[in-house]
């Protein structure tokens, strides 16, 4: 069975530039998530999908952030403009329903930020 | 206060030893448990699910404490492959039913030989 498929592995960009990050989730999963982890800490929701609607973007700073799941399958998430605390590690994970269910992570993209 | 709380370690285990860490939480409408494993520079990856009645994956035993709204993780005969950050998962149900994975800081296990 594939796994969660993100591009691009690494990422490097000076601040105020834009940046975007694509995720294949796994094949049937209805549920794909953003996360982002700061090195030392976590993974922190940014937002969350059910098929291509969004059921979660409460911690997504939708001023500078935005994500998008046409069709319920694969998703972007952009950021426009970046600020040199937007390094981190951005994980796409997917899971085959909304509760309950374990999640799998793509392995994720790390965002430097200059 | 954070949702999830873990004691970040490192926890430093000579091989063959036993390590034991917990993580609090705070949300008592809390369902459902689990502890993720986190290689350096790698994805989380499933660790186990946390039962109620505690549960056991070889090496590796759960426990849920619902009262005093903790799970913990016990290593038995750590290997050196043991040495990750275990990340301590919960799953909030929220009011709309779909649920909200908040992840711990981590725990750092560092097992020497």
């Amino acid at each position: 069975e594939a796994g969660v498929a993100q591009s691009p592995r690494y990422k490097i960009i000076e601040k105020r530039q834009s940046v975007a990050f694509w995720c294949n989730p796994i094949s049937g999963h209805a549920t794909l998530y953003w996360y982002q982890q700061i090195l030392g800490q976590g993974p922190k929701l940014l937002i969350q999908f059910q098929n291509n609607g969004v059921v979660d973007d409460s911690q997504l700073p939708k001023d500078r952030f935005s994500a998008e799941r046409l069709k319920g399958v694969d998703s972007t998430l952009k950021i426009q403009p970046a600020k040199l605390e937007d390094s981190a590690v951005y994980l796409c994970a997917s899971s085959l329903r909304e509760v309950n269910e374990k999640l799998f992570f793509g392995s994720g993209t790390q965002l430097s930020v200059l | 206060r954070k949702e999830v709380e873990q004691d970040p370690g490192p926890f430093n285990v000579p091989e063959g030893a036993t390590v034991a860490f917990n993580c609090t939480y705070s949300n008592s409408a809390s369902q459902s448990f689990f502890w993720y494993r986190q290689d350096c520079r790698k994805e989380p990856k499933l660790l186990m699910s946390v039962y109620s009645s505690g549960n056991e994956d070889g090496r590796f035993t759960a426990q849920l404490n619902r009262a005093s709204q903790y799970i913990s993780l016990l290593i038995r005969d750590s290997k050196l492959s043991d040495s990750a950050t275990y990340l301590c998962v919960v799953n909030e149900r929220t009011t709309d039913s779909w649920g909200k994975f908040q992840f711990g800081a981590g725990t750092q296990v560092v097992v020497t030989p």
